[in-house]
């Protein structure tokens, strides 16, 4: 298994500001990816993380409000930027290895 | 592509009484598939997870999921639960491409 680690745990952020969630994986995994899981809902695949290449983002999501980075195979970075109340949600990382999906505790992002 | 459908979004059910949460997929690749739970304010945490072999599957906490082909479905089990079982219980199918799609989630709550 892999063990996955995010950054902050939560935050309070206020409208128009920008939020940079770090992911910590503790070994190398296949792929990254961001999810999103907006209150009482479940988890929505925001964009996978490329080593080295922009990040392939799913319908509905676009680089200009949630930019990514993956410098090396264990880390990753998402912004969640020029915040709104409508982007309070749980933020989720998870790396793949073969077969599974492992996941991060998540970032519990509240938006004044 | 792939979708996840859970039949039942909300489960009560007694302590002690038996239940089942039912999940049904489709997709035109193999797929594995998983349950997860989410405690209150908590992140993801793997049930269990069907791979190949077996089509009964045990997991933690005395859970169990019965993977059948023709019936595309994935329906979680346990014969007595317990109060400490309320929870979200999400059903994901994961494809070779890396990603997982998930259900709606099922509120399972547990009643004394």
């Amino acid at each position: 298994s892999a063990v996955i680690s995010q950054k902050p745990s939560r935050d309070i952020c206020q409208r128009g500001t920008s939020l940079t969630i770090q992911c910590q994986v503790d070994s190398q995994v296949t792929m990254m990816f961001w999810y999103r899981q907006q209150p009482g809902q479940s988890l929505t695949l925001i964009a996978t993380a490329n080593q080295g290449s922009e990040a392939t983002y799913e319908s509905g999501f676009v680089i200009d409000k949630f930019p990514i980075s993956r410098p090396n195979l264990t880390f990753s970075t998402l912004t969640v930027s020029n915040m709104s109340p409508e982007d309070s949600s749980i933020y989720l990382c998870s790396g793949d290895r073969g077969n599974e999906q492992f996941f991060g505790p998540g970032t519990r992002l509240t938006v004044l | 592509a792939q979708s996840v459908t859970q039949l039942d979004s909300q489960v009560p059910v007694f302590e002690e009484a038996p239940v089942e949460l039912r999940c049904n997929y489709s997709s035109s690749v193999s797929v594995y598939l998983f349950w997860y739970v989410q405690y209150p304010n908590q992140g993801l945490q793997l049930l269990l997870k069907y791979l190949s072999g077996s089509t009964l599957v045990k997991g933690i906490n005395g859970f169990e999921a019965e993977f059948n082909k023709s019936q595309t479905s994935f329906h979680l089990r346990k014969p007595s639960v317990h109060i400490s079982d309320t929870a979200e219980y999400f059903c994901a199918v994961y494809t070779n491409a890396g990603k997982s799609t998930f259900g709606d989630g099922t509120t399972l709550t547990v009643k004394p």
